[in-house]
């Protein structure tokens, strides 16, 4: 397996444009985690989704995010409009994990850099 | 939810010598406990884990252990190297579905030659 891909690994836009990050898990993961890291915030958790399901979004900083999962191979995170201040590295991650005593590792992808200007 | 605090936030350390970074946790459900490293551009990756069920764990150089009591475990990391410089997260979960990871700050760790 070529591990948790992300696209793109840098993006450039201009303020008020569409972003749109993309996520391929690790076949045969059924959970997979968007963060985000600045080095003012650290690893912040937006959203993860359990079997294609979100189970937890609090972590979306406002509406302007959405993160959603067609299936369990694919899964997308859209900033609309951008604004500068979400310049960072956005990292997907994916994990197997069943029941409450079967934490395993979370494998990240490279990160997508995204720059807002 | 989950607060995960770590310290130092920086660590600077001589070649040979040990470094020690210290997490506390606030969920007593938490049972999982990571550590990740990012080395500078890269992606984190883990190190070590550990589960609730064992108080220390070891593997080579780095040691990890675990005080649920407290509410506190600690990364070990003895005979320090150059390649050991990078950002070590440590991080929690309570491993109910979704296995969600809650991190700490980070700590830069730079070892002199």
């Amino acid at each position: 397996d070529a591990g948790v891909i992300q696209s793109p690994r840098h993006e450039v836009t201009e303020m008020g444009q569409e972003v749109t990050l993309r996520c391929k898990p690790i076949s045969g993961h059924n959970s997979l985690f968007w963060y985000r890291q600045t080095m003012m915030r650290g690893l912040e958790l937006l959203i993860y989704f359990n079997n294609n399901v979100p189970i937890d979004d609090s972590g979306m900083p406002e509406d302007r995010f959405s993160a959603k999962m067609p299936n369990a191979s694919f899964s997308t995170l859209k900033i609309q409009p951008s604004e500068p201040r979400d310049s960072a590295v956005y990292f997907c991650a994916s994990t197997f994990g069943q029941g409450a005593h079967s934490n395993t590792e979370a494998f990240f992808g490279q990160g997508t850099r995204l720059t807002v200007v | 939810g989950e607060n995960v605090e770590q310290h130092p936030s920086t660590l600077s350390v001589q070649e040979g010598d040990s470094a020690v970074i210290k997490c506390t946790y606030s969920d007593s459900a938490s049972n999982y406990f990571p550590w990740y490293k990012q080395e500078l551009g890269k992606r984190p990756q883990l190190i070590i884990d550990i589960r609730s069920n064992v108080g220390e764990k070891k593997d080579q150089r780095i040691a990890v252990t675990l005080n649920k009591t407290a509410k506190h475990f600690s990364l070990h990391i003895t005979e320090t190297q150059p390649e050991d410089s990078a950002v070590y997260f440590c991080a929690a979960s309570r491993g109910a579905a979704g296995n969600k990871l809650t991190f700490g700050g980070g700590t830069r760790v730079l070892v002199k030659p």
